[in-house]
């Protein structure tokens, strides 16, 4: 098991530009979550999605930002007209059908967004 | 208000010391507690949660329900330890699953 992927691992945007991360799960996981992480900081929750459903968006920036997790390929989020205050890690990180008793989330190796 | 808080941003001991990284919790209701491991140029894994009572690379964490706290100990620091703790935790109830981290706390052991 490859574990969770992320591409690309290096991103550099212009302002105004749009930037699109993608991340496959590990096999057999149906639960993708993405955290954002800015320098000097935690990772913070973004948005939990199970295939081709958002379950809980309550970190997502109201504008710009939206993600998508189609019932075949990579999850995707995509941040429109990107800002300089956007350059961070965005990690994304994997589950089976969710049972908190047993169930962990493994992250992917994140992807390091550059805002020029 | 949801919040993990890791006190120490940078911490540094010995090899062969014992290491304590801590970690306070704000949460209404009963988490569930992790902390994760960052070694240089690898991905964020989990360490341990508190539901598995577990010691894994000799590490412990006791949950402190009246203090909130669940701190990280180790009783003698190894090299291979150093590396960026984050403290987590996550609600138990479906809807709760994300993740709330702390900022972390760089571990150097020293040989």
């Amino acid at each position: 098991n490859a574990g969770v992927m992320q591409n690309p691992r290096h991103l550099v945007r212009r302002r105004g530009q749009e930037a699109r991360l993608r991340c496959s799960p590990m096999k057999g996981h149906s639960h993708v979550y993405w955290y954002r992480q800015l320098p000097e900081e935690g990772l913070k929750f973004m948005v939990y999605l199970q295939k081709e459903n958002i379950i809980d968006e309550s970190g997502m920036p109201k504008e710009r930002f939206s993600a998508e997790f189609p019932k075949e390929g990579p999850s995707i989020l995509r941040i429109q007209q990107v800002v300089r205050g956007d350059s961070a890690a965005y990690f994304c990180a994997s589950s089976p059908v969710f049972d908190w008793s047993t169930d962990t989330q493994y992250f992917g190796p994140g992807t390091r967004l550059t805002v020029l | 208000a949801q919040r993990v808080t890791q006190p120490e941003k940078l911490l540094s001991v010995f090899k062969g010391a014992p290491v304590e990284l801590k970690c306070n919790y704000s949460y209404s209701g009963s988490p569930e507690l992790f902390w994760y491991v960052q070694y240089s140029r690898q991905r964020l894994q989990l360490l341990l949660r508190h539901i598995s009572r577990e010691s894994i690379k000799g590490f412990t964490a006791d949950l402190n329900k009246g203090e909130t706290s669940f701190h990280l100990k180790k009783p003698f620091a190894q090299e291979e330890d150093s590396a960026m703790y984050y403290c987590a935790l996550s609600g138990t109830n479906r809807g709760s699953e994300k993740l709330v981290f702390g900022k972390g706390t760089k571990l150097t052991v020293n040989p």
